[in-house]
């Protein structure tokens, strides 16, 4: 057990439809990182928040959105989904910011299936 | 932009057999670079990681990886493959200037009996 939490652990929804995952961090880490896992394009990484305040963005389409809420739990906002965003996505934490030297500790992932 | 190419998606071994899984990075300065290993239906975990203090690293269940300036590359090896290393394996490099993690597209290991 990794300490972070992810919620729902599976997700099932049409498309077109909006869908809201959480994270909760391990208890002290500032730092939460989201990824999207599929089958054709590997891991990748969507956006990162420190201590509330975004810190670095990769390949998070406009339709997505996250934040990170004082108590410092975080939520990936899905919109206007389509088929090719079905995937697993995971929750990570870590206690200082990334390019740090420390390892992410990561959540069992939500996947997500859109029919 | 730092990077990390993976070669091979899918490798085979023999149990007993060596496992070699290739890592080569890209980056303008010196690289804090990471090995996971994600089990079915888990979450990423940490096998190793190269800080710049060793250029050997040893990492969880006798995994070891040598950081090698000169070929850009951080390859993973374990001498004796075991039923239980059957997993997929991430190489990652960490950026401090841009605060991103970035993985490789990972490399599936099959352990044959």
């Amino acid at each position: 057990d990794s300490g972070v939490t992810q919620t729902p652990k599976h997700l099932i929804t049409a498309t077109g439809q909006r869908v809201t995952l959480r994270c909760s961090p391990r208890s002290g880490d500032l730092s939460v990182y989201w990824y999207q896992q599929s089958l054709d394009q590997g891991l990748q990484f969507l956006i990162q928040y420190y201590n509330g305040e975004e810190r670095a963005k990769g390949n998070i389409l406009e339709r997505f959105s996250a934040q990170q809420f004082p108590d410092l739990h975080s939520e990936l906002n899905l919109s206007s989904l389509e088929l090719g965003d079905s995937a697993l996505y995971f929750c990570a934490s870590s206690p200082r910011l990334a390019g740090n030297t420390g390892e992410l500790f990561f959540g069992e992932g939500s996947r997500l299936t859109v029919l | 932009a730092q990077s990390v190419t993976q070669l091979g998606s899918h490798v085979s071994v023999s149990e007993g057999a060596l496992v070699l899984l290739r890592c080569n990075y890209s980056s303008s300065v010196p690289p804090y670079l990471f090995w996971y290993v994600q089990y079915p239906n888990q979450g990423l975990q940490l096998l190793l990681k190269y800080t710049s203090a060793a250029t050997l690293v040893k990492g969880i269940n006798g995994f070891e990886a040598e950081f090698k300036k000169s070929e850009t590359s951080f390859h993973l090896t374990k001498p004796s493959a075991h039923m239980s290393d059957a997993a997929e394996y991430f190489c990652a490099v960490s950026d401090p200037g841009t605060y991103k993690y970035i993985f490789g597209t990972g490399t599936r290991l099959k352990v044959l009996a």
